[in-house]
């Protein structure tokens, strides 16, 4: 299957501090996702990202879709202890049909 | 309620049981997936669905199988379950153009 790397792993950070994380892949992909993962329920999309440089907020977190269609990232400014979660991305080949997923950062706040 | 609704939540069953798990959604969506999520794995995907007629393995669909008893419902079994089928289990749908909605996940043991 499709092997997308994801960083890093886990991250510890103080309240307040920015975050980044991200994605990388040997595929291109036409679609780039981000979803968080909350304790104990399924991943809820944050962003979506559909062209190759796109840059998409939502609230404190913003998404870019790298100019190689191989890498995304995600950063979330001034975290707060609600952050706290796993958060994966996912990238949509041209097939349109599956979708392949990173194995997640989780995230830790410290208020 | 949920567009997603997976059941049962939790379930322990032994070595060599057949269990099924459910998934039905509200969304009227006619693609639905069953993904495995494992601790630093990320979601695979087992099994996915066009329709009530079509049916596609997955990266790790070995050990699974599926039935799409209506476009609202997506079930997934396991014939003969074993220890390392332990896991997170999770159900979504979606159409072409919208990004994937994800059920709040059954967590299976298998002792």
């Amino acid at each position: 299957g499709q092997q997308l790397n994801q960083s890093p792993q886990s991250m510890f950070i103080q309240e307040g501090e920015d975050v980044s994380m991200n994605c990388t892949s040997s595929s291109i992909f036409n679609t780039w996702l981000w979803y968080k993962q909350d304790p104990g329920e399924g991943p809820v999309l944050l962003i979506a990202l559909y062209k190759a440089g796109e840059l998409t907020s939502n609230g404190r977190l913003t998404a870019q879709f790298g100019i190689t269609r191989k890498d995304s990232f995600l950063n979330i400014s001034a975290s707060i202890p609600s952050d706290v979660g796993i958060y994966f991305c996912a990238g949509q080949l041209h097939d349109f049909n599956k979708f392949y997923f990173g194995s997640g950062t989780k995230l830790n706040v410290k208020p | 309620d949920a567009d997603v609704t997976q059941t049962p939540r939790n379930r322990i069953t032994k070595t060599g049981k057949r269990i099924m798990l459910e998934c039905s959604q509200t969304k009227g969506h006619d693609r639905m997936y069953w993904y495995r999520q494992d601790p630093g794995l990320g979601l695979r995907l087992i099994y996915y669905s066009f329709d009530v007629k079509d049916i596609n393995k997955g990266e790790i669909s070995d050990g699974y199988s599926v039935s799409r008893q209506a476009q609202a419902k997506f079930s997934l079994s396991l014939e003969s379950a074993i220890p390392n089928q332990t896991a997170l289990y999770f159900c979504a749908t979606r159409d072409p153009n919208t990004e994937a909605f994800f059920g709040q996940g059954t967590r299976l043991t298998v002792v």
